[in-house]
């Protein structure tokens, strides 16, 4: 059985940094590519951040660029999620999500979440 | 990355269809043939009913069905059920990116 069990999550004052992680079980994780998908309180959502299988391709949606950094060890079977310049407009629950089979661009398994409050 | 547009909210009694639209740019739906559709009930984590535009996860009803044409996708769902009351969100391919719809709230009246 597929899981992937978010943690990290907390309340972090503005300009803070935090870190995400995501620990995935049940599948081949290192040949899987993964991503970051976040959900404000009452909004929709929104894709974050994607890492390859292997680690070396990284990408990252506009309103993160420069100040998040995705990465992973498949040592340990764990995405990880460096936020750096937290802001008000980050506080979300931040789902860690992991990609179709063969690298298909749909999300298959979602973890459960884990929530980020940026406040003073 | 703008998002891609869905309509804010949809009804249908129980029984009937109804359809979604996804609304996005020849920059992702219409380049692509990689939507994907998501149900989201208040609380808990999306999940996946659609992908590659009409191709539907195993263990999903037959009754969610999808389509494309140009630059818009569509979710309908046939036989409306109760439990089909939840949110629910279209995805695109972007190039290096991924871009999701606004979402829509469906409500089974």
């Amino acid at each position: 059985e597929v899981q992937l069990v978010e943690s990290g999550g907390g309340l972090v004052q503005p300009g803070g940094s935090l870190r995400l992680s995501c620990a995935a079980s049940g599948f081949t994780f290192s040949s899987s590519a993964m991503s970051w998908v976040r959900q404000a309180p009452g909004k929709g959502l929104e894709w974050v951040s994607g890492i390859s299988g292997n680690g070396v391709n990284t990408f990252y949606g506009d309103s993160v660029k420069g100040r998040f950094t995705i990465s992973r060890d498949n040592s340990k079977n764990t995405l990880y999620l460096q936020m750096i310049s937290l802001r008000a407009e980050d506080t979300a629950v931040y789902y860690c999500a992991k990609r179709g089979r063969s690298g298909g661009y749909y999300f298959d398994y979602w973890g459960q979440g884990t929530l980020v409050t940026v406040s003073s | 990355q703008s998002a891609l547009t869905q309509p804010a909210s949809v009804s249908g009694s129980p029984g009937q269809s109804i359809t979604i639209s996804c609304t996005g740019t020849s920059s992702d739906v219409g380049s692509y043939n990689l939507v994907s559709w998501y149900q989201q009930h208040p609380g808990k984590a999306p999940k996946l009913i659609l992908y590659e535009g009409s191709k539907r996860p195993s263990g999903v009803s037959n009754r969610f069905s999808g389509s494309k044409s140009g630059s818009t996708a569509s979710l309908t769902i046939s036989g409306l059920q109760a439990e089909d009351e939840a949110d629910y969100y279209c995805c695109s391919y972007a190039g290096s990116s991924t871009v999701f719809g606004g979402g829509t709230k469906l409500t089974v009246l």
